[in-house]
């Protein structure tokens, strides 16, 4: 099956900690996206990479870091700098721009 | 001014009527427009693209005004299954990254 994949699809993380949350693809699509999500609200832009090795900060990238090396991955990685970091998460791709598709997300939760 | 506004609802509408949605963007150069469909605690599904003055597929009619910056949905013959929360989406220029309105949430009764 061709599509996004996310995981975990739920994760608690501790006060200092960092975590990592996965994304990988199989639709051959060049770009990948992150967002987050809060309740009630639109989602927000972390981060985006238009090609392998090669990421740009979106509107809300404090505390969060990303890599891309390779085209199906973008790993997000959520770290103890991010002071409000509870939220549904959710990665996109696409071509080179255009319609994106989202994958199934991660909750994650600060205990 | 948030970038692409929407009025958050809800709607509540009876089976079988017509529903419509307003969505406002600010940005002159967006490129793009887009409606995605979120079901609670579920990931954004693309429901319609519309890129020039509009778009229809089946029951789902979106409408494109460059001149006044705003974007309508209109539902007809609403289905329970239509509840949901509708979101109104601009696609930039430069990053290509898309811009989300907060939503309208729409729930449809028997």
């Amino acid at each position: 099956d061709g599509g996004i994949t996310q995981s975990p699809k739920y994760l608690f993380r501790k006060e200092g900690q960092n975590v990592t949350l996965s994304c990988e693809q199989n639709l051959n699509h060049d770009a990948m996206y992150w967002y987050r999500q809060d309740p009630g609200q639109g989602l927000r832009l972390i981060y985006y990479s238009q090609i392998v090795n090669d990421f740009q900060k979106g509107d809300i990238a404090e505390g969060y870091s990303v890599s891309r090396e390779k085209k199906e991955s973008f790993p997000l990685t959520v770290t103890s700098a991010q002071k409000n970091p509870t939220a549904f998460y959710l990665c996109a791709s696409s071509t080179t721009g255009d319609t994106q598709y989202f994958g199934p997300g991660t909750r994650l939760t600060v205990l | 001014r948030k970038e692409v506004e929407q009025d958050p609802g809800p709607f509540n509408v009876p089976e079988g009527a017509t529903v419509a949605f307003n969505c406002t963007y600010s940005n002159s150069a967006s490129q793009s427009f887009f409606w995605y469909r979120q079901d609670c605690r579920k990931e954004p599904k693309l429901l319609m693209s519309v890129y020039s003055s509009g778009n229809e597929d089946g029951r789902f009619t979106a409408q494109l005004n460059r001149a006044s910056q705003y974007i309508s949905l209109l539902i007809r013959d609403s289905k329970l299954s239509d509840s949901a929360t509708y979101l109104c989406v601009s696609l930039g220029t430069g990053r290509r990254a898309l811009t989300f309105g907060s939503g309208t949430r729409l729930q449809v009764q028997p």
